[in-house]
């Protein structure tokens, strides 16, 4: 069955720090997909970045850049010289192509905390 | 566009009643999913919709159910609420025609009180 664990549970740095968020994964399908989401205080998730997993190239957008590696199972993201509103919860997430209709399964999220 | 949009946004209900939430997709979106999310938890999938046609159920007892109308919005429903039912529910859509490969949009969420 499939898994994602996000280890951090939360990490606390000052603005303009460097924060990488951890995801491993678990899945037996060999099409599948990775998300980074967003939850602020609000409540919303916020769609961040998705990968599919023929596709290991690294990239970096804006603040944001990942790394997906698929020899150890991970796709960690990085959000470059922090603001306090990124303070939020990051979910990591994983679809499989072979599930039937849209279903993702997080990982327990990492809460980030930006201080001034 | 608009995004997704969910009512009512707060709700607290006694044991024992039973609650409708409702959520309007994005606009062409036709694939409706739904996720309860506590602390206990985190964030677990209840069902999707497409079509007006579940295609996907996670593992949640009868007392969930949903639907989705032919507009695509989508109800669910919640019976014989239980304290343990109280969380943040979030509807998130999406095209659909990818079946499992499309980005998934969420709403606001119902957060949902069970006295």
């Amino acid at each position: 069955a499939q898994k994602v664990t996000q280890a951090q549970t939360e990490i606390s740095v000052v603005e303009k720090e460097d924060v990488t968020l951890d995801c491993v994964y678990e899945t037996r399908d060999t099409t599948y997909y990775l998300f980074w989401y967003k939850q602020p205080p609000s409540g919303e998730l916020v769609f961040l970045i998705r990968r599919n997993s023929f596709d290991e190239q690294n990239e970096i957008s804006g603040r944001y850049s990942w790394n997906f590696q698929k020899s150890t199972s991970s796709f960690n993201f990085t959000i470059t010289a922090s603001q306090v509103v990124d303070s939020a919860v990051y979910f990591c997430a994983l679809s499989e192509e072979k599930a039937a209709g849209n279903k993702l399964t997080f990982g327990g999220g990492t809460r980030v905390l930006v201080k001034p | 566009k608009a995004g997704v949009t969910q009512t009512p946004r707060y709700l607290i209900k006694t044991r024992g009643q039973q609650v409708t939430l409702s959520c309007s997709p994005i606009s062409g979106h036709r694939s409706v999913s739904w996720y309860q999310q506590t602390p206990g938890q985190g964030l677990q999938f209840l069902f999707e919709y497409f079509s007006e046609t579940q295609r996907n159920k996670g593992n949640f007892p009868g007392r969930f159910s949903g639907r989705q109308f032919s507009n695509s919005r989508s109800e669910m429903n919640v019976s014989t609420l239980e304290l343990g039912d109280s969380a943040l529910y979030l509807c998130a859509s999406s095209w659909g025609t990818s079946g499992s490969t499309d980005t998934q949009y969420f709403g606001p969420g119902t957060r949902l009180t069970v006295l």
